[in-house]
């Protein structure tokens, strides 16, 4: 079945830090990938979204690109803000299954 | 447009009872997802309903159920309630089901099981 599989957290940086946090995902065929946000205390918020292979979702200064090859979806941001502190899930869609979702990435950004 | 909302927002309930809680999608969507939420377990889906019918189902006991009306707005009950229920449990919406569909999620309900 499909999987997806993101990087243990929690991570820390200092503001203005570059993020990274890595995403991978295993399907057969073509899903659609997003990544949600959640501030403490609330819902999932849709992030940014890419639905074919080289694809590059962005929002809010957060970028990930589709990349079949090495079936990946890494979320970037250049400069990480203390507002950026909140939990970040990669997901994928296919078809007409359910959502996969990957266990999420606590991030914190100190001062 | 307003959100999805679901009500209430926090519930706090006894081992044995049975809960239902309700979600309102955004207007026009047609698809509703249920999701627990736990520390331990993070995010694992309940079930999802479009247009009345349950679509898709996750791997929880019976206890756990669902329905959609025919406008859309859907409700899931837990009987029997056990101390592990205890979870957020959220809703979302989207348009249709499938890929190019995202979800809009509601705030959830933080479910305390004593």
């Amino acid at each position: 079945g499909n999987s997806v599989t993101q990087m243990e957290g929690p991570v820390t940086l200092s503001e203005e830090a570059f993020l990274t946090i890595n995403c991978t995902y295993t399907a057969t065929g073509y899903p659609s990938l997003f990544w949600y946000v959640q501030y403490p205390g609330e819902g999932l918020q849709l992030l940014l979204k890419a639905t074919k292979a080289d694809d590059k979702g962005s929002n809010k200064g957060f970028e990930a690109t589709y990349r079949k090859e090495t079936t990946s979806f890494h979320l970037e941001k250049g400069s990480v803000q203390v507002s950026d502190s909140a939990v970040y899930f990669c997901a994928l869609i296919q078809g007409y299954q359910k959502v996969t979702f990957g266990t999420g990435t606590k991030l914190q950004v100190i001062p | 447009k307003a959100g999805v909302t679901q009500t209430p927002r926090y519930l706090i309930k006894t081992r044995g009872q049975q809960v239902t809680l309700s979600c309102s999608p955004i207007s026009g969507h047609r698809s509703v997802s249920w999701y627990q939420q736990t520390p331990g377990q993070g995010l694992q889906f309940l079930f999802e309903y479009f247009s009345e019918t349950q679509r898709n189902k996750g791997n929880f006991p019976g206890r756990f159920s669902g329905r959609q009306f025919s406008n859309s707005r859907s409700e899931m009950n837990v009987s029997t309630l056990e101390l592990g229920d205890s979870a957020l449990y959220l809703c979302a919406s989207s348009l249709a089901s499938g890929s190019y569909n995202e979800q809009f999620f509601g705030p959830g309900t933080r479910l305390t099981v004593l």
